[in-house]
């Protein structure tokens, strides 16, 4: 079974300081891992993901997430927050055997200016 | 625009109704997903499925119910609502198949009230 877990329900930084939003997930198998992003009254949009390639993904907006077998861990990181980056962030793990996603609880970034 | 679209954009409907919610995956996407939002239980995968079968079922209660058809649209039921139901329901397709089949594009979703 799989379970991911997302410390911090909200997390806030200033304009321009890095941004870092955490993310630990359980899976019995190789998992794949996904970061999803929701602005206010939309849908989900695909920010990177990790299926067993590059340890360090990078995606969209200039967002990056660094998998950590050892650690279990999959966290977001982006450089220089912008207002614009202001949502809700969602981890998820699915398998090769099941695609359906498991997420997380989501992680509210507020973002000071 | 992730190609996913979704319709109605909101519904507002009493308690013991039945509504119906389509989705149209996006051009060549063989697999349609379903998933609820809301407040207390998040984002929890419903039902999958893939060129016309069910492949996976997740937290749908039995009075929600789901098809694709073959021109891929699904659409999802549910029935004798309540009040709990109120939620965003997510509809996200995938290739289903392939290098990249696992990766799930969301559509904007549906917002129910049931009243």
């Amino acid at each position: 079974a799989q379970s991911v877990t997302q410390l911090g329900s909200h997390v806030s930084v200033s304009e321009g300081a890095l941004v870092l939003l955490r993310c630990n997930y359980s899976s019995s198998v190789p998992p794949y891992l996904f970061w999803y992003v929701q602005y206010p009254n939309q849908g989900l949009q695909l920010l990177l993901k990790y299926t067993s390639a590059a340890t360090l993904v990078k995606g969209i907006n200039g967002f990056e997430a660094e998998f950590k077998k050892s650690e279990t861990s999959f966290h977001l990181t982006k450089p220089s927050a912008h207002m614009s980056d202001a949502a809700e962030y969602f981890c998820a793990v699915s398998t090769w055997s099941s695609y359906k996603l498991i997420f997380g609880s989501g992680t509210r970034l507020l973002v000071r200016p | 625009d992730s190609g996913v679209t979704q319709t109605p954009k909101h519904l507002i409907t009493a308690t013991g109704q039945r509504v119906t919610l389509r989705c149209s995956p996006r051009s060549g996407d063989l697999s349609v997903y379903w998933y609820q939002q809301s407040l207390d239980q998040g984002l929890q995968f419903l039902i999958q499925y893939y060129n016309g079968e069910e492949r996976a079922k997740g937290n749908i209660l039995e009075r929600f119910s789901a098809q694709q058809f073959p021109d891929l649209h699904s659409e999802l039921n549910l029935s004798s609502l309540e009040l709990g139901d109120s939620a965003l329901y997510f509809c996200a397709s995938s290739a289903g198949t392939g290098p990249n089949g696992y990766e799930q594009y969301f559509g904007p979703g549906t917002r129910l009230t049931v009243t």
